[in-house]
C-alpha cells in the first residue's frame, strides 16, 4: 500500500503567519491528492482535490502544490479558524490511504 | 444540502458483530460512490472501505477484508457497513462519506461527511 508521510506532527504558528504542511507518498500517486481539515468532535472537511484545486467555498488563503510524491498544503496568513488537524489522502490506488495527520496549534 | 446520518454504533464484545448505517439526502444518491472511514481514539483517519454507485464493486482496507461488508440499498437512500469477529483495534469513529465518483467519471476524494458514530469494542 501507500505510505503517506506528513510533516510535521505539530506546527506551531502566529495568527496571520503562513503555514506550510507537507505530505511525502511512498510511490508516485500522480496528482491524485486531497486534503482535509479537522477540528476537535468534528468530521473532517474537504480542502483541496486533486492536488491543488480548492473545494467549494474554500478560502483563498489555502493553496495546495505537488505532484508524484511531494506535497505542500499552504495557508497563506493564519485565522483563528485555522487551528486544526491536516490529513492528506492518496486515492490513486487501493487501498486508500491517509497520512498520520499535522496538527496546526497556536503559538 | 447534502446530508449524511451516521448511525448505529454501540458497545460490541470482541467476536461480536454490528450494523452501521448511513441515511444520505439532498443528493441523487444512486450515481455515487460511497465511502467508510473511521479513526480511533486520538488517532489519524483511515479508510475503510467504498462501494461504487451500483454495489457491484467494493474495495476494503487489509485489516477489515473478509470481516466487514459495505452494501448499499439505492431505493432507500442508505449505505451500510456489516462488522463481523470485531475487535478491540476496531474502536473508532465511523464516518460515511460521499465521493465524487460516478459511473463515467471516477474520483474518490470524499466531499461530504456524516457526523460520525463510535463503535467501542471491548469485553
Amino acid at each position: 500500500e501507500v505510505v503517506m508521510t506528513q510533516s510535521p506532527a505539530t506546527l506551531s504558528v502566529s495568527p496571520g503567519e503562513r503555514a506550510t504542511l507537507s505530505c511525502r507518498a511512498s510511490q508516485s500517486v500522480t496528482s491524485k491528492l486531497a486534503w482535509y481539515q479537522q477540528k476537535p468532535g468534528q468530521a473532517p472537511r474537504l480542502l483541496i482535490y486533486g492536488a491543488s484545486t480548492r473545494a467549494t467555498g474554500i478560502a483563498a488563503r489555502f493553496s495546495g502544490s505537488g505532484s508524484g510524491t511531494e506535497f505542500t498544503l499552504t495557508i497563506s496568513s493564519l485565522q483563528s479558524e485555522d487551528f486544526a488537524v491536516y490529513h492528506c489522502q492518496q486515492y490513486n490506488n487501493w487501498p486508500l490511504t491517509f497520512g498520520g495527520g499535522t496538527k496546526v496549534e497556536i503559538k | 444540502q447534502v446530508q449524511l446520518m451516521d448511525s448505529g454504533g454501540d458497545v460490541v464484545q470482541p467476536g461480536g458483530s454490528l450494523r452501521l448505517s448511513c441515511a444520505a439526502s439532498g443528493f441523487s444518491f444512486k450515481i455515487f460512490g460511497m465511502h467508510w472511514v473511521r479513526q480511533a481514539p486520538g488517532k489519524g483517519l483511515e479508510w475503510v472501505a467504498f462501494i461504487r454507485y451500483d454495489g457491484v464493486n467494493q474495495y476494503y482496507a487489509d485489516s477489515v477484508k473478509g470481516r466487514f461488508t459495505i452494501s448499499r440499498d439505492n431505493s432507500e437512500n442508505m449505505v451500510y457497513l456489516q462488522m463481523d469477529s470485531l475487535r478491540p483495534e476496531d474502536t473508532a469513529m465511523y464516518f460515511c462519506a460521499k465521493s465524487e465518483c460516478t459511473r463515467t467519471s471516477c474520483l474518490l476524494w470524499a466531499d461530504y461527511w456524516g457526523q460520525g458514530t463510535r463503535v467501542t469494542v471491548s469485553s
